[in-house]
């Protein structure tokens, strides 16, 4: 069955320094990857999507993530922190027949001024 | 495109009430979900619609909850004697058709409590 593994449940960075969230995958997972954010009391919003198109995804505010087969991991940077950044982070992959996503645990961001 | 809007953003209720949430989709999305997140984990799947067929339902979805699309537009999720194991945040999300459904809208949720 698809599932990702999120490591590190809280990530703690100052303002400026990368941003580096990690995800990992099961090997069964068909070749498309999401990142979500949710900033507190509100839905999730996508951040980048991988579709078996260029391994290096460019997402929205400055994200980006790379999938690495080998490694099996789609782990999401920044290469600069913001203050804005600080939210709850999902990896997630969608059901080979598309009618659901599987979530992994989420990965809070703070962002230390 | 206004998103897909959830009502209501917040419900607290006692034990045994009966409470329905509404999820209204992206116009023209024809593919309708139901999540539940508790307090430190990730949305989990609850149910499906395509139109107003529900195609697939999750174990999670005990006999007390049930979930309806009329007409393929909106859709209730109705929970029946609510117990406080039921307090989470119910999120609603939209998919288009056809194209790459694997993409999923999501609403900024009901988030319940039930004391």
């Amino acid at each position: 069955a698809q599932s990702v593994t999120q490591l590190g449940s809280h990530v703690s960075v100052s303002e400026g320094a990368l941003v580096l969230l990690r995800c990992n995958y099961s090997s069964s997972v068909p070749p498309y990857l999401f990142w979500y954010v949710q900033y507190p009391n509100q839905g999730l919003q996508l951040l980048l999507k991988y579709t078996s198109a260029a391994t290096l995804v460019k997402g929205i505010n400055g994200f980006e993530a790379e999938f690495k087969k080998s490694e099996t991991s789609f782990h999401l940077t920044k290469p600069s922190a913001h203050m804005s950044d600080a939210a709850e982070y999902f990896c997630a992959v969608p059901r080979v027949t598309g009618n659901q996503f599987y979530f992994g645990t989420g990965t809070s961001l703070t962002v230390i001024p | 495109d206004t998103g897909v809007s959830q009502d209501p953003r917040h419900k607290i209720t006692k034990r045994g009430q009966n409470v329905t949430f509404r999820c209204d989709p992206i116009s023209e999305h024809n593919r309708l979900y139901w999540y539940r997140q508790t307090l430190g984990q990730g949305p989990e799947f609850l149910t499906y619609f395509q139109n107003e067929a529900q195609l697939e339902k999750s174990r999670l979805l005990s006999d007390r909850f049930s979930a309806e699309r009329p007409k393929g537009s909106f859709s209730t999720l109705e929970i029946q004697r609510t117990e406080q194991g039921d307090s989470a945040m119910y999120l609603c999300a939209s998919s288009p058709a056809g194209g790459f459904s694997y993409e999923q809208y999501f609403g900024p949720g009901t988030r319940l409590t039930v004391t």
